[in-house]
């Protein structure tokens, strides 16, 4: 398995609370990113990264931001919680030299009363 | 927007007999990618093929790609219960990073 780890794994929260989600990879890999999986939508891009502060946004970046100080950190911060960001949230990495392959993380269960 | 669509949305089969599930999409990709989901857990890598492709085999899996037709298939051959899990489809376009787009997913049920 690759070296990815999310904590938290399950956090319940109240709207209008920030809540940071972080990502920790141990494989030195160049590219992460942060999806959501929702009944009826896959997963959604939200953000990603290619390097150290280098981010962009995916599909569904609105009320999610991003920061990567350390190669081996990506965090996802929801500035105010809504009930709407209910779901399940993946990161992924890959590598520079075969980024077509991402590895997943075993998720966080999020949910926003 | 949904890139990949997939059919069927579940499936249910015995035992040893063969899986086949499919996936379209509509822009232009540079490969396709299929991941597997144990229920409650992430994401797994089992095969790409890329767009100038046709069919590719990994041990019991085969995939095809019509770039024409945009669309692609999983075959899982001498299927088991151990392949009980959702398959999903991804496009991915590489555009700096690359960038994947999920299908909903099909779930497979395999009945010992």
């Amino acid at each position: 398995d690759a070296g990815i780890t999310q904590s938290p794994r399950h956090k319940v929260t109240e709207t209008g609370t920030p809540v940071t989600l972080r990502c920790h990879q141990t494989e030195n890999h160049r590219y992460m990113y942060w999806y959501r999986q929702d009944p009826g939508h896959g997963l959604r891009l939200i953000h990603y990264s290619y390097g150290v502060k280098d981010t962009d946004k995916g599909e569904v970046s609105d009320g999610y931001s991003v920061s990567r100080s350390k190669t081996e950190d990506f965090l996802l911060t929801l500035e105010s919680a809504t009930s709407s960001q209910t779901s399940v949230y993946f990161c992924a990495i890959s590598d520079m030299g075969n980024q077509e392959t991402q590895y997943f993380g075993p998720g966080t269960r999020l949910l926003v009363l | 927007s949904q890139q990949g669509e997939e059919d069927p949305q579940a499936l249910s089969i015995q035992e040893g007999e063969n899986a086949t599930m499919n996936c379209s999409y509509k822009t232009s990709i540079n490969n396709l990618q299929w991941y597997r989901q144990n229920s409650g857990r992430g994401l797994v890598h089992l095969i790409l093929i890329r767009s100038n492709e046709r069919e590719k085999h990994s041990g019991r899996l085969r995939v095809t790609l019509d770039t024409s037709k945009k669309s692609s298939s999983l075959l899982i051959t001498a299927s088991r219960a151990a392949d009980t899990a959702s398959y999903f489809c991804a496009t991915g376009l590489i555009q700096g990073a690359q960038k994947l787009v999920f299908g909903q997913g099909t779930r497979l049920t395999i009945n010992p």
